[in-house]
């Protein structure tokens, strides 16, 4: 019930091109998504976030899509660019005295020139 | 504003040892985290201390503890080291209870080796 499934494990994308990671959960309490930026050496870095009560947050290059229904969302990255290279972390947590960030396994991303 | 500190960075121990980790969080910040990140398993939440209280565990052995100071400071501890101990711990702090969608910022970890 907490778990949150990311795909794909790794991603390689040419400069330019558009980066796609998808996350899937079962627990329908989940209402809050954020997706986070690791490079390496580092900790992770909160990228953007959104909650279910809107299909699209935009921020920059940086879009998450979220599909309620089918409790998917996905993180799509334009115009990649080289410096995007780092692992990316879905998550997901619900309001409540016993809740945790949950992370998916994480998508490691290469944008190649 | 200085971010999540963690302490130590590096560090080698043997089995059968116990370990203590530091971290220090953003100043006025309440909440800590601790999480667990191995290339297998991903990032696991250990546990979560709010105003010196734990809040919440995640599903990990009782060898793994933590507490929080007075002033927010957490340490965590691994007692009696197995080598799948092998991880980078990591730390993070919030303003308010992680659950409540509030952003979380994470330290650079601690790099544990069990040999």
């Amino acid at each position: 019930q907490q778990q949150v499934k990311q795909s794909p494990q790794s991603l390689i994308v040419q400069k330019g091109g558009i980066s796609i990671i998808n996350c899937a959960y079962e627990n329908t309490a989940f209402d809050y998504f954020p997706w986070y930026q690791q490079f390496p050496g580092k900790g992770p870095a909160l990228l953007i976030a959104i909650r279910p009560d809107v299909s699209e947050k935009k921020e920059g290059r940086f879009t998450i899509s979220f599909n309620k229904s089918a409790k998917q969302f996905s993180l799509h990255i334009m115009d990649s660019q080289p410096g995007d290279s780092a692992t990316y972390f879905c998550a997901a947590s619900s309001t409540g005295t016993a809740s945790k960030l949950t992370f998916g396994t994480g998508t490691r991303l290469q944008v190649t020139l | 504003k200085a971010g999540v500190t963690q302490t130590p960075r590096y560090l080698i121990k043997t089995r059968g040892q116990q370990v203590t980790l530091s971290c220090s969080p953003i100043s006025g910040h309440r909440s800590v985290s601790w999480y667990q990140q191995t290339p297998g398993q991903g990032l696991q939440f250990l546990f979560e201390y709010f105003s010196e209280t734990q809040r919440n565990k995640g599903n990990f052995p009782g060898r793994f503890s933590g507490r929080q100071f007075s002033n927010s400071r957490s340490e965590m501890n691994v007692s009696t080291l197995e080598l799948g101990d092998s991880a980078l711990y990591l730390c993070a702090s919030s303003l308010g209870a992680s659950h409540s969608g509030n952003t979380i910022y994470f330290g650079e970890g601690s790099w544990l080796t069990v040999v």
